[in-house]
């Protein structure tokens, strides 16, 4: 079984450009989630989309980021404009379902670097 | 405020030596926690689940414990091995619709040879 795919992995712009990034889920599962991991810190939950429909959204800066899921399948991240302190690793997970507890699963993430 | 604590942030150990991993959690009303592991430039591994009724799970050369009235996890490796070197994260779960990751800081682990 493929894993989480996510794309490119590894990104360098310049602060006030703008980037997005790719996430293509386990097949078959329904809730697809974004997280934020800051150098030396645990992964934080920017996004949770249940099939094309956003669950949580609570931590995403709306002003700045932006994320879909059209289909209900692959999801693109969208940072615009970047600043400095984008400068981390954006990891995509999925799993089969959000009712009770269905494990997620990681993709390989996607390094960014805001100069 | 939900937050997760892992203690400590780094540490070393001769290959061979037993060594144990804290997390503390501040809300004990916790639905899962899990464990897992992150290789440099790799996503996270999933380690070990444990469900809020349980108190322990085991894989292999690993144990992890949960204590909620105390709000406490621990993971135990035992004869640790050059390639257990990672980070190690612990992450907790309220229940609730959104099945959200809490995840702590991390430790990083280095065995050396």
């Amino acid at each position: 079984e493929a894993g989480v795919a996510q794309s490119p992995r590894y990104k360098i712009i310049e602060k006030r450009q703008s980037v997005a990034f790719w996430c293509n889920p386990i097949s078959g599962h329904a809730t697809l989630y974004w997280y934020q991991q800051i150098l030396g810190q645990g992964p934080k939950l920017l996004i949770q989309f249940q099939n094309n429909g956003v669950v949580d959204d609570s931590q995403l800066p709306k002003d700045r980021f932006s994320a879909e899921r059209l289909k209900g399948v692959d999801s693109t991240l969208k940072i615009q404009p970047a600043k400095l302190e984008d400068s981390a690793v954006y990891l995509c997970a999925s799993s089969s379902g959000s009712g009770g507890y269905n494990e997620q699963f990681f993709g390989p993430g996607t390094r960014l670097t805001v100069l | 405020k939900q937050e997760v604590t892992q203690i400590p942030a780094a540490l070393s150990v001769p290959e061979g030596e037993n060594l144990v991993l804290n997390c503390s959690f501040t809300d004990s009303a916790i639905y899962n926690l899990q464990w897992f592991r992150q290789d440099p430039g790799k996503g996270l591994t999933s380690l070990l689940l444990i469900q809020s009724s349980q108190r322990e799970q085991t894989s292999g050369r690993l144990n992890a414990s949960l204590d909620k009235s105390s709000g406490r996890s621990t993971l135990y490796i035992a004869a640790s091995q050059p390639g257990d070197s990672a980070t190690y994260l612990c992450a907790v779960i309220y229940g609730g619709a959104t099945n959200k990751l809490i995840f702590g800081t991390g430790t990083l682990l280095a065995v050396q040879p």
